[in-house]
């Protein structure tokens, strides 16, 4: 696609509840890119895959929390059994280059958890 | 603990006036910086990047600059408009260390009005 896809866009999820999140990236990108926003703050790093392979997940808050890139394409976040603090908008990006920088970001999925 | 840091979380501009938004940080193995826009609902989006080697770098109305022995840098948009009204994130990046992560500051907003 001509973007970086993510969806849903929004999500509730009661307290408790698993969730999953998707990622499409921009066709061919090899860097793909998780972050954690919540409000008021700037993006913060959770995982990065290299085509299919997770090279970093040094900033994945806990073992709730736990993503996926099985081909090198579409990414999925999942995060188990979530509680309140995990309300943000969790964003999505995709970068041609090995550890490129000024990736393309999604749209993000907002997630509320009541 | 907050590596890069926006200490403006607003600022209101005239259009056709100068926007200088400042970011600091703390971390001396930073060694690539960029910003990002970002609108409402939307992701953030590159803007420029400079790297440590240089002071300076532009493009058209956009220009960054960076005091190494400072910790600072800024970027400064002239003219400004009010399409430029949007959230402003700094963001750095260890290249040596990192595989494309950045850490990003808690934004500036910018309102430009006519």
């Amino acid at each position: 696609g001509a973007g970086v896809s993510q969806s849903p866009r929004y999500k509730v999820a009661k307290r408790g509840q698993d969730v999953a999140l998707r990622c499409d990236p921009i066709s061919g990108h090899v860097s793909l890119f998780w972050y954690q926003q919540a409000l008021g703050q700037g993006p913060e790093f959770l995982t990065y895959f290299q085509n299919e392979a997770q090279l970093d997940k040094s900033g994945l808050p806990s073992d709730r929390f736990f993503a996926e890139r099985p081909e090198g394409s579409v990414s999925t976040l999942k995060i188990q059994r979530t509680q309140q603090e995990d309300s943000a908008v969790y964003l999505c990006a995709s970068s041609l280059v090995q550890g490129g920088y000024g990736y393309t970001f999604g749209s993000g999925t907002r997630l509320t958890v009541v | 603990d907050q590596q890069v840091k926006q200490n403006s979380p607003s600022l209101s501009v005239q259009e056709g006036r100068i926007s200088i938004l400042n970011c600091d940080y703390t971390n001396s193995m930073f060694d690539y910086f960029l910003w990002y826009k970002k609108y409402p609902a939307e992701g953030p989006t590159f803007l420029i990047s400079i790297s440590s080697i240089k002071d300076k770098n532009e493009d058209g109305r956009f220009t960054v600059f960076l005091n190494k022995s400072a910790k600072h840098l800024s970027l400064h948009i002239v003219p400004s408009q009010p399409g430029d009204s949007a959230v402003y994130f700094c963001a750095a990046s260890d290249r040596g260390s990192t595989l494309g992560r950045l850490y990003f500051g808690r934004g500036t907003q910018l309102t430009v009005w006519p």
